[in-house]
């Protein structure tokens, strides 16, 4: 079964600055996607970047980008110029491309980010 | 808007009570999921629903009994709950077919058992 493993429960950074998340994952398939979430304290889940397995370029949206290490099977965001509403809980997801019950997002625990003014 | 509404947004109830989550989405998506989030602990996946027919229930007790009446609406009813099952409950929805897109969620149900 695929796991998905984020090592740092919590991460902080100064307003504007760039920071990383990491993101692991184990997985025996070669044609899947993976995702990054955002949770702030409304709750509500919100995809924040995507990127799909087969395609070697890194996925960029704005100021929010992706590090894919296939063979490493490594998958972080880094987010750049950080703002103060940058604050929540980021999940890292992975699913297969496969259908049925295989196709279901698998997440990670979660990094809770902190923004400092 | 997120376009998946869950009500309410906060429930209490005792353990001998009966209560009943609720999930609404009008994106024209066909599959539905309730998951459970838990402090430290991955999300955890409920029930899956494709086309209003249950699909997956990952070993959920019995006392957790999902219904999906039509592709739009989701429930959740819950009765003779214990207080570890005290969490966030989320629904998302999603189009089949279209994996790249991942799921839309909404704002869960933060459900508490005394």
């Amino acid at each position: 079964a695929q796991t998905v493993t984020q090592s740092q429960p919590e991460m902080s950074v100064q307003e504007a600055e760039t920071v990383t998340l990491s993101c692991t994952y184990d997985t025996s398939e070669s044609d899947y996607y993976l995702f990054w979430y955002k949770q702030p304290p409304s709750r509500q889940m919100i995809l924040v970047i995507r990127q799909e397995a087969y395609k070697q370029q890194n996925a960029t949206e704005n100021r929010f980008s992706v590090n894919f290490q296939k063979a490493a099977k490594s998958f972080s965001l880094k987010i750049s110029d950080s703002q103060l509403g940058d604050a929540a809980m980021y999940f890292c997801a992975y699913r297969s491309a496969l259908g049925g019950s295989q196709g279901n997002l698998i997440f990670g625990k979660g990094t809770k980010l902190s923004v400092k003014p | 808007e997120t376009g998946v509404t869950q009500t309410p947004r906060h429930l209490v109830m005792g353990m001998t009570n009966k209560k009943s989550l609720k999930c609404e989405q009008h994106l024209g998506h066909n599959a539905m999921y309730w998951y459970k989030q838990s402090a430290k602990k991955p999300l955890e996946l409920m029930f899956v629903y494709n086309f209003k027919e249950q699909t997956e229930n990952n070993s959920v007790p019995s006392r957790f009994s999902p219904e999906c009446p039509n592709s739009s609406h989701l429930f959740l009813h819950l009765h003779t709950l214990q207080p570890e099952d005290s969490a966030l409950y989320l629904c998302a929805s999603h189009r089949l077919g279209q994996d790249f897109y991942g799921y839309t969620f909404g704002s869960g149900t933060r459900l508490t058992v005394v």
